[in-house]
């Protein structure tokens, strides 16, 4: 089974604070997400990675940057965080192309005060 | 531009058939995924079709008709368990999904 693991399920964070989201996977997936899950938006896609090193915007990129050195982990970095960042993070992986399914991560609640 | 469509809720009683429909505009096509998240849980995924025409699974069947931009999801001899959020997803690229805000069905006794 694919086991897409992210390192916190809590976080709290103050305003203004540098904040890393990790993410990592063991199926040795080309494909990394990471979304935004919002209560009546659904989920948005921040930014996603098809191969180390490589990274493309999503929808909602402002506010937000991603780094992926090695293939099974993939970050997620609030430069400066703010209150409007309180939000659940959603990571998921993927194999190739053409539809293969995403594999997700249980999500980290992230509250900035 | 790019738009997708889907009831916010259904309500439906165990044993029941139910159909999420879902419309979808993307400047590029490959597929429509479909995936279902519990409450507290990540989504995870159901079907996806590329082609046109029925795709079963189980209990579970999903639809696509690509010249009208419209799928749906039938649930089958519904279960309390399948209470949850159901989310399609279009292709358009492709490694990249398109998630709307989901339908949350609900499923009664």
């Amino acid at each position: 089974d694919v086991k897409v693991t992210q390192s916190s399920r809590y976080l709290v964070k103050r305003t203004g604070e540098k904040v890393f989201l990790e993410c990592v996977q063991d199926m040795d997936h080309e494909n990394m997400f990471w979304y935004r899950q919002d209560p009546g938006l659904g989920l948005r896609l921040i930014y996603f990675s098809y191969d180390v090193k490589m990274k493309e915007k999503g929808d909602i990129p402002e506010g937000y940057s991603v780094s992926r050195e090695k293939k099974e982990r993939f970050s997620l970095i609030l430069e400066s965080a703010s209150t409007n960042q309180t939000s659940m993070y959603l990571c998921a992986s993927s194999l190739g192309q053409g539809g293969q399914p995403q594999h997700f991560g249980d999500g980290t609640r992230l509250s900035i005060l | 531009g790019q738009s997708l469509e889907q009831p916010s809720e259904v309500t439906a009683v165990e044993g029941a058939i139910v159909q999420i429909n879902c419309t979808y505009q993307t400047s590029g096509f490959y597929g429509l995924s479909w995936y279902q998240q519990h409450d507290g849980g990540a989504p995870t995924f159901l079907s996806y079709n590329a082609l046109d025409g029925l795709e079963e699974t189980g209990r579970f069947s999903s639809f696509l008709s690509r010249s009208d931009s419209y799928g749906y999801l039938l649930l089958q001899e519904l279960q309390m368990k399948d209470s949850a959020s159901y989310f399609c997803a279009p292709s358009g690229s492709a490694r990249q999904l398109t998630f709307g805000s989901g339908t949350q069905l609900t499923v009664l006794p």
